[in-house]
């Protein structure tokens, strides 16, 4: 079974380009986890989907970043525009029931370099 | 607040155990994790426990919880050059496993 994949696996932009990431979670996990890290720290979340739905975006800067998940299954990640600090590797997870043992299963994810 | 706190880094002798501590914050979290994530690689769910239990062992890995002092750990029995990674504890905020809060990890390296 396929697991969570992620693309690009690498994108270096310039500050004030607009980024875009790409991920598909494993056939049928409904819920799906957009993660920010930073070198040498822990993921932190930046929004959790539920099928179509964000039901926690609570920690995404708003102002620049923006997700969508349209048909509940692939997602996408923007940044526009791209600035400085936000050179971090970003990490999807999915997991089948959030309401079970919560076992997330995150792609290799994205590392983006802004210059 | 919500905060996981591990320390950063961990020597041990191939061979040795290694004992990875972590504390947390939320007393109604149900579940604890303990990830790995070895470089250039996503985190791996590695075991967890239910905050019912005291300890749960897994072949090689043992967790230990101390709800009462919000305190975690795991070793690793025998530790072998593979176990080179960063191990992220995590805590399952409130009563579900909703929202997942992960510390910064601890870097284990292995000496021979």
């Amino acid at each position: 079974e396929a697991g969570v994949v992620q693309s690009p696996r690498y994108k270096i932009i310039e500050k004030k380009q607009p980024v875009a990431f790409w991920c598909n979670p494993i056939s049928g996990h409904n819920t799906l986890y957009w993660y920010r890290q930073n070198l040498g720290q822990g993921p932190e979340l930046l929004i959790r989907y539920e099928n179509e739905e964000a039901v926690d975006d609570s920690q995404l800067p708003k102002d620049r970043f923006s997700a969508e998940r349209l048909k509940g299954v692939d997602s996408t990640l923007k940044i526009q525009p791209a600035e400085l600090g936000d050179s971090a590797v970003y990490l999807c997870a999915s997991s089948l029931d959030w309401a079970n043992t919560g076992e997330l299963f995150f792609g290799e994810g994205s590392r983006l370099t802004v210059l | 607040g919500e905060d996981v706190e591990q320390s950063l880094f961990l020597s041990v002798r191939e061979g040795d155990s290694s004992v990875i501590n972590c504390t947390y914050t939320d007393s109604s979290s149900t579940y604890l994790y303990w990830y790995k994530q070895e470089p250039g690689a996503g985190l791996q769910l590695l075991t967890y426990i239910f905050s019912n239990m005291d300890m749960k062992q897994d072949q090689r890995l043992t967790v230990l919880l101390n709800k009462k002092d919000k305190h975690l750990s795991l070793r690793i029995a025998d530790t072998q050059t593979g176990d080179s990674a960063i191990y992220f504890c995590a805590e399952s905020m409130g009563s579900s496993a909703s929202k997942i809060i992960f510390g910064s990890g601890t870097r284990l390296s292995i000496r021979p």
